[in-house]
């Protein structure tokens, strides 16, 4: 069985300061690692994805995560905010072999003030 | 493009009264498919899932239920809501390779 723990229910911060949500999981298996975004009265939509090789991931808008096998975490960061970053975020992970389905984190709520 | 489409958008039921929810997927053939529900604060949720026409398997027993009539369809329903089956009802799509899901753009749904 896996498990993900997202530390924070809930992360304020002023536009332009830089951020961390943080994302630890358990597995006894080989993982992908996930990060999604949704925003109000959305749906999720994948963020960033850590399959293999480098493990430092980006995002289209500025995100990056990084793969840290050995403290089990793959922490989500943005040097500069902004208020249109005000969204849930979930880290999920899933099996590289057998079962896929991803188990997610109880999701961190970033909220961005002017 | 492969999307998901979920109706309605919101939806006010009373308790006691059924419920269907549907959602369609476009783009894609044979897609395994899932229904997620989303309480406040308590992340998401497995409800269901189907990998092909008429294959449910069910995560948490409860007052909901799910079928597959068709490839790209995918139809949550109950006989009876119950307050508790209030929240935010996703349906997403495995993406090839096990990289990750495609979600649609959910059903609010208030039992009152």
């Amino acid at each position: 069985a896996q498990s993900v723990t997202q530390l924070d229910s809930q992360v304020p911060v002023f536009e332009e300061a830089p951020v961390e949500l943080r994302c630890n999981y358990s597995s006894s298996v080989s993982v992908y690692l996930f990060w999604y975004v949704q925003y109000p009265n959305q749906g999720l939509q994948l963020l960033l994805k850590y399959l293999s090789g480098s493990t430092l991931v980006e995002s289209i808008n500025g995100f990056e995560a990084e793969f840290n096998k050995s403290q089990t975490s793959f922490h989500l960061r943005k040097p500069s905010v902004h208020i249109s970053d005000t969204a849930e975020y979930f880290c999920a992970v899933s099996r590289v072999r057998g079962s896929y389905i991803p188990t997610f984190g109880r999701g961190t709520s970033l909220i961005v003030h002017p | 493009s492969q999307t998901i489409h979920q109706w309605p958008a919101t939806l006010v039921q009373p308790v006691g009264s059924p419920l269907s929810l549907e959602c369609t997927v476009e783009g894609t053939s044979n897609p395994n498919l899932y229904w997620y529900r989303q309480a406040a604060g308590r992340g998401l949720q497995l409800l269901f899932y189907s990998v092909g026409i008429g294959q449910i398997s069910s995560e948490v027993p409860q007052n909901l239920s799910a079928s597959r009539p068709q490839d790209r369809q995918f139809i949550l329903s109950s006989k009876k809501l119950l307050l508790s089956d209030s929240g935010f009802y996703l349906c997403a799509r495995r993406r090839g390779g096990n990289y990750g899901y495609t979600f649609g753009s959910g059903t609010r749904l208030t039992v009152v």
